[in-house]
């Protein structure tokens, strides 16, 4: 069965330093992991996929992640983090043998201060 | 601006009583799937449905149904409803059947309050 730990429930950084957010997943065979981002009163968006191409995934508004296999890790990064990244956000993955059916992290919330 | 749309965005309604969801996916989209977030459950997957068929099933209660029509666009329904329902409940969508990728696009929601 497929799971997604995100290591923090909750992550607090100041404007323009570097943010990172941790997940870790399983699968029991060659995963799509997604990041998903869900600002307050909103639907999710898609930051970014990874799908067995290049393990280091580029995304919109300056995120990346990078897939380790190894890790089973598949962590989300930006350089500088701006006051509107302030949001939840979700990993995700998904695999063949559960169906292409999304299991999501328990979420987090990135806080930005000024 | 995703393109899938839900109607109603909130809903506040009674224990036991009915409410149907509805959702609109993106154009061209003919999967559509239903999610539940809640406070103590975080985002759930309740069920998919492809091109008018039942296609995968989660963890949904026997007490919740879908149908897609034949416009593609879908309805939860939601009937004897117990203080736990209240959630927000997203609608997705994709193109595809559930094989390959399988990036789906998200509704705004609509946040239920059963009283």
């Amino acid at each position: 069965a497929q799971s997604v730990t995100q290591l923090d429930s909750h992550v607090s950084v100041s404007e323009g330093t570097p943010v990172l957010l941790r997940c870790n997943y399983s699968s029991s065979y060659s995963p799509s992991l997604f990041w998903y981002v869900q600002h307050p009163n909103k639907g999710l968006q898609l930051l970014l996929k990874y799908t067995s191409a290049a393990t280091l995934v580029k995304g919109i508004n300056g995120f990346e992640a990078e897939f380790k296999k190894s890790e089973t890790s598949f962590h989300l990064t930006k350089p500088s983090a701006h006051m509107s990244d302030a949001a939840e956000y979700f990993c995700v993955v998904s695999d063949r043998e559960a169906g292409n059916m999304l299991t999501f992290g328990g979420g987090t919330r990135l806080m930005v201060k000024p | 601006d995703s393109g899938v749309t839900q109607t109603p965005k909130h809903l506040i309604t009674a224990t036991g009583q009915r409410v149907t969801l509805r959702c609109s996916p993106r154009s061209g989209d003919l999967s559509v799937y239903w999610y539940q977030q809640s406070l103590d459950q975080g985002l759930q997957f309740l069920i998919q449905y492809y091109n008018g068929e039942e296609r995968a099933k989660g963890n949904i209660l026997e007490r919740f149904s879908a149908q897609q029509f034949p416009d593609l666009h879908s309805e939860l329904n939601l009937s004897s409803l117990e203080l736990g329902d209240s959630a927000l409940y997203f609608c997705a969508s994709s193109d595809l059947a559930g094989l390959g990728h399988n990036e789906q696009f998200f509704g705004p929601g609509t946040r239920l309050t059963v009283l």
